[in-house]
């Protein structure tokens, strides 16, 4: 299985303020996922981030609002852009694991908009 | 269009009882794999099992079992003899191999083991 920590763990922000998400993973992996799920609901994939490409985004997700990184095949990167309150979820990180039977998630990122 | 249905919100079920939660699908590809997370109150996300759309039986692993009924495009979980650490939010997720190749979530079971 695959280690995958992120950071910040939880944050409170501003509303017009951005936040961006560390997704550290243990070993090498080629695709992976940011998925949001916001207080009380099931998770929502916002994109997908495979290494060397542009990012996939989901419809009812842009670019500009959650711009996201790939620089290598362990780290990524999620901003939350222009924050407001309607942000405040929590924020997973996912990779597939050695094969597609396998997917495991981060911690989560718990953001509180103010 | 909603392609993962768990239909029942909560669930409560007796310590040391099973447990039966369950989910539909809908695809058309032949290739899929339906799985099993288990979200705690602290909101990790724990992968419990695995059953693919071209496995002959049922995955099992540990007190986890999967009903996977194909042709009712069912995969249910059933937890047996549940402990008080059970108590959980249960989502049932699928991923298309030949049609995106990304994961869907149900909308998830909140099961309450009572003591």
């Amino acid at each position: 299985s695959a280690v995958i920590s992120q950071k910040p763990s939880r944050d409170i922000c501003q509303r017009g303020t951005s936040l961006t998400i560390q997704c550290q993973v243990d070993s090498q992996v080629t695709m992976m996922f940011w998925y949001r799920q916001q207080p009380g609901q099931s998770l929502t994939l916002i994109a997908t981030a495979n290494q060397g490409s542009e990012a996939t985004y989901e419809s009812g997700f842009v670019i500009d609002k959650f711009p996201i990184s790939r620089p290598n095949l362990t780290f990524s990167t999620l901003t939350v852009s222009n924050m407001s309150p309607e942000d405040s979820s929590i924020y997973l990180c996912s990779v597939e694991g050695g094969s597609p039977t396998e997917q495991y998630f981060g911690p989560g990122t718990r953001l509180t908009v103010t | 269009a909603q392609k993962i249905t768990q239909t029942q919100p909560g669930m409560f079920v007796q310590e040391k009882e099973a447990v039966t939660l369950d989910c539909t699908y809908d695809t058309s590809d032949p290739s899929y794999g339906l799985f099993w997370y288990k979200q705690p109150s602290s909101g990790e996300m724990i992968f419990l099992i695995y059953q693919g759309s071209y496995d002959q039986q049922n995955a099992t692993e540990g007190r986890y079992s999967l009903n996977f009924q194909k042709a009712r495009k069912s995969a249910n979980l059933v937890i047996s003899a549940s402990q008080l650490g059970d108590s959980a939010m249960y989502f049932c997720a699928m991923r298309e191999y030949d049609n995106n190749n990304d994961m869907r979530f149900g909308a998830g079971t909140r099961l309450t083991v009572k003591p």
